[in-house]
């Protein structure tokens, strides 16, 4: 059981807007940064936002990351046939001193 | 541009030791700013952090309680990359194994994975 909350699933059709949600505690997202992850099949997870809602340079402007208190969200728009992946959220946990992720959320392009 | 370039072999028989390495390019293993993190991914454990080094004056290695007993992290600054070796395995440590920076505290670049297989 991972230690970060995420939906197993989550789909949209093109052009849709859709948002993955990660539920941690006071220990993880509520004392630290988000981070999250998109992963296509047989690579590695890629930076897809830092620090709570920041873009690294290349990543489209259509995801964007929120976080209040113990939850974040990552918000897909205009979804594209590519987006269709595994997205994980992540946060270093003060208490157990080591990053923590969420289980992952399959997102499906309808 | 960071790179992590891993190595090492994809099958170890159980009892032991795992042994993999991970080769950066574009940073320095002995950087003030980072961390060298190992996680790995697996099914039934999702992804999983295992352990860092870094070097704030001195070097310094965090593991995860559930492997604290059986893993150590070495840095190698003549070949600037950093190492993991996780000892007594079982068919459970069976995973996909990344070596990962994290840079002002942001993990950020990871390498391309390792799928390491523990079976005789």
């Amino acid at each position: 059981q991972s230690v970060l909350t995420q939906p197993p699933s989550a789909s949209g059709t093109p052009g849709q807007w859709v948002t993955i949600s990660c539920s941690g505690s006071s220990s993880n997202i509520g004392s630290d940064n988000v981070y999250w992850y998109q992963q296509l099949p047989g690579t590695a997870p890629k930076l897809l936002i830092y620090r709570n809602n920041q873009r690294p340079s290349g990543v489209p402007d259509r995801f964007s990351g929120s976080k209040s208190g113990t939850s974040a969200s990552l918000a897909i728009s205009g979804l594209r046939s590519e987006d269709e992946a595994d997205y994980y959220c992540a946060a270093w946990d003060g208490s157990l001193s080591g990053w923590v992720f969420g289980g992952g959320t399959k997102l499906t392009v309808l | 541009q960071v790179q992590l370039q891993q190595s090492g072999p994809g099958l170890v028989k159980p009892s032991q030791t795992l042994s993999l390495t991970c080769a950066i390019s574009g940073d320095s293993v002995s950087s003030n700013s980072a961390a060298w993190n190992w996680i790995r991914q697996s099914p039934s454990r999702g992804l999983e952090w295992l352990g860092r080094t870094y070097y704030r004056s001195k070097w310094y290695n965090t593991y995860a309680i559930s492997v604290k007993s059986r893993i150590t992290i070495n840095p190698d600054t003549s070949k600037n990359q950093f190492s993991l070796n996780l000892n007594s395995v079982t068919p459970e440590d069976t995973a996909v194994y990344y070596c990962a920076r994290t840079k002002s505290g942001d993990l950020d670049y990871w390498g391309q994975g390792t799928l390491v297989t523990v079976s005789s």
